[in-house]
């Protein structure tokens, strides 16, 4: 079956400019992940959502981050007035449910601020 | 608070040696520990998922194993080949998100 889909693949934009990056999960997965990787650096973990709400947002940079999911399916992480810190790898995964599930993680988001 | 590490962050060996690379956890609640490759500019693959409840698990070349009373998993790759070069990255599912050791950057010489 199709695993876990991330548009776009990669995106540039001007320092100061919104972006939204998209993530479509696996059919049937009510959780969902969102994780960043910055050069050089580890992943970290951003927010998470179980069904269409996100429990913890504790993750999320600043207050520049948001995300959003909707019919327990896609879901959107906008950073607004981007900064050059932003530049990253963003990863989306989903599983099962929480806890024990297996996370599948997506292709990612190359995010390039110039 | 969940902290993961991974010895060595590099290794560079000859085509043919069998390795281990090394990670650790701090807090042994976990529900499951994953192993994952990841190449340059690509994502991540999934390598191994050992549950809590389990001790190792093994796929092809690779044997990964979990103690989780002393915080360690180790993965064990058998006769290394050129393209097993990337990183490989260990996470620990701890509530619901994973938390990511630093990786360790495998080379392996032809």
């Amino acid at each position: 079956g199709a695993g876990v889909s991330q548009s776009p693949s990669n995106k540039v934009t001007e320092k100061g400019k919104d972006v939204e990056l998209r993530c479509d999960p696996i059919s049937g997965h009510t959780a969902l992940y969102w994780y960043r990787q910055r050069l050089g650096q580890g992943l970290e973990f951003l927010i998470y959502f179980q069904g269409n709400s996100a429990p913890d947002k504790s993750g999320l940079p600043s207050d520049r981050f948001s995300a959003e999911r909707t019919g327990e399916s896609v879901s959107t992480l906008t950073i607004q007035r981007t900064q050059q810190e932003d530049s990253a790898v963003y990863l989306c995964a989903s599983s099962l449910e929480t806890a024990a599930y297996e996370q599948y993680f997506g292709p990612g988001t190359r995010l390039t601020v110039t | 608070k969940q902290e993961v590490t991974q010895i060595p962050a590099a290794l560079s060996v000859p085509e043919g040696e069998n390795l281990v690379l090394n990670c650790s956890f701090t807090d042994s609640a976990i529900y499951n520990l994953q192993w994952f490759r990841q190449d340059p500019g690509k994502g991540l693959t999934s390598l191994l998922l050992i549950q809590s409840s389990q001790r190792e698990q093994t796929s092809g070349r690779l044997n990964a194993s979990l103690d989780k009373s002393s915080g360690r998993s180790t993965l064990y790759i058998a006769a290394s080949q050129p393209g097993d070069s990337a990183t490989y990255l260990c996470a620990v599912k701890s509530n619901y998100q994973l938390i990511w050791g630093a990786g360790t950057k495998l080379i392996i010489k032809p």
